[in-house]
């Protein structure tokens, strides 16, 4: 089976700026969630997709957006980029379901100059 | 507001040690509990899972758990650690009626194990 797929790897942005962020699932997965892990911190939640549609958000201004398409492959998308947006951001797919054990991407590091 | 506490932020053993580490959450309602593990350059994967049922969970490479409701823990064993167990550690919790998968992670817990 495939597994979590993330490009690009790395990346710099200048503040300011947008940035998109793609990731592709693991092969009968239906659900995607984004996280983002600060240097030093554990990943922090950003929001899911389920049936391309937002299925749950964390504690993330409105400048971080997301989409998923019928293929189930989705995309984080950040605006006015700031320097503590700084992180690896991390992509996970899942089957619906609480029961269902999240399987995650290597991670887009992002660095914001 | 819901969180999780990993005591240990960098632990070294020498092989053949044994290893635990300590892992707190807050929330007063059921969860679900999870170790993930992250070994170098390789993505988060998961190590084991509480959901219900016999607080001892047992999960890959000789890890277990033991879920404490009293005392809020899920703290990670394993009697004889290996070179190849260096790696950064997670503990994760999954609050029922939050988002499906919504995980809160702790810090991280990195293990360096000596030949």
């Amino acid at each position: 089976e495939t597994g979590v797929t993330q490009s690009p790897t790395h990346l710099i942005k200048t503040r300011g700026q947008q940035v998109t962020l793609r990731c592709s699932s693991q092969s009968g997965h239906n659900t995607v969630s984004w996280y983002q892990q600060a240097l030093g911190q554990g990943p922090q939640f950003i929001f899911q997709y389920y049936r391309e549609e937002e299925n749950g958000r964390g504690n993330f201004p409105p400048r971080f957006s997301g989409l998923q398409f019928p293929n189930y492959s989705s995309e984080l998308n950040v605006n006015a980029l700031e320097l503590d947006d700084s992180a690896l951001y991390l992509c996970a797919s899942s089957l619906q379901g609480d029961n269902s054990p999240l399987h995650f991407g290597n991670g887009t590091r992002l660095t914001v100059t | 507001a819901q969180s999780v506490s990993q005591h240990n932020h960098h632990v070294i053993l020498s092989e053949a040690a044994s290893l635990e580490l300590g892992c707190n959450y807050s929330y007063g309602g059921t969860v679900n509990l999870f170790w993930y593990v992250q070994y170098p350059g390789q993505h988060l994967q998961l190590l084991l899972k509480y959901f219900s049922g016999d607080p001892l969970v047992k999960g890959i490479k000789g890890f277990e758990a033991e879920f404490i409701k009293s005392k809020f823990s899920f703290n990670l064993r394993k009697p004889s650690v290996q070179w190849s167990d260096t790696a950064e550690y997670f503990c994760a919790v999954n609050s029922e009626g939050g988002a499906t998968n919504k995980l809160i992670f702790g810090t991280g817990t990195l293990l360096a194990v000596q030949p």
